[in-house]
């Protein structure tokens, strides 16, 4: 069974400050790395998807992968209330299509002003 | 990108009914997901529709108590049969858009409670 774990949570950051999430999986297999953010009550919407070992930003999102401590995070610098919502990390296995995701629990995020 | 409309949005039942569930893409996509969300759990993908071909179901899940249909590329259905309490969850439909900048794409879900 291959396990996505999360920071359980839940978060609270003041408006401005670096929210910072994390999220370990069990499978070494694993190849490809997805951060969505679901608002309460709507569907998980992709923010960040990643690769490979290292970071990738896109605006004020940063992806970290590190493969060798099954590890990857997403920090959102200048966090704004507007950021409030549950983190879910998805993980995709080696050859496997992408719409097999495992999931963790989600971290919910609270930026308040 | 894609546009999914998944209904009913919502729907209470009861114990022992099946409920359908309705999957429409604006666009042809090989491959349709289905998943499930409980409350404060992850969500977990139940099966694989592809079209012209039976689904395929993850672990734990099984055909008579979820069967799918995907009768053509941009359609597929998601029945919960002999529901009982434990079936009360979010249900979401998600397709994958291939090309340079792979995403998967979810409907806004159905949510559903079982008495």
């Amino acid at each position: 069974q291959k396990e996505v774990e999360q920071n359980s949570g839940p978060l609270s950051v003041p408006e401005g400050a670096i929210a910072s999430l994390n999220c370990t999986y069990s499978d070494r297999g694993s190849q490809s790395f997805f951060w969505y953010r679901q608002y309460s009550g709507k569907s998980p919407e992709l923010i960040m998807s990643i690769y490979s070992n290292g970071d990738k930003e896109d605006g004020r999102f940063t992806a970290q992968l590190n493969k060798a401590s099954q590890y990857v995070s997403l920090l959102i610098r200048d966090s704004q209330p507007s950021d409030s919502a549950t983190y879910l990390c998805a993980v995709n296995d080696r050859g496997s299509t992408l719409g097999r995701l495992y999931f963790g629990r989600g971290t919910q995020l609270t930026v308040w002003p | 990108s894609a546009v999914i409309s998944q209904k009913p949005s919502r729907d209470i039942c009861q114990r022992g009914t099946s409920l359908t569930i309705q999957c429409q893409v604006d666009s042809q996509v090989t491959m349709m997901f289905w998943y499930r969300q409980q409350p404060g759990q992850s969500l977990t993908l139940i099966a694989t529709a592809n079209q012209g071909s039976e689904a395929t179901y993850e672990s734990g899940f099984v055909i008579d108590k979820f069967p799918i249909s995907r009768p053509n590329l941009t359609f597929s259905t998601l029945t919960v049969s002999n529901m009982s309490p434990e079936d009360s969850s979010i249900y979401l439909c998600s397709v994958e858009v291939t090309g340079s900048n792979e995403k998967l794409f979810f409907g806004s879900g159905t949510q559903l409670s079982v008495l």
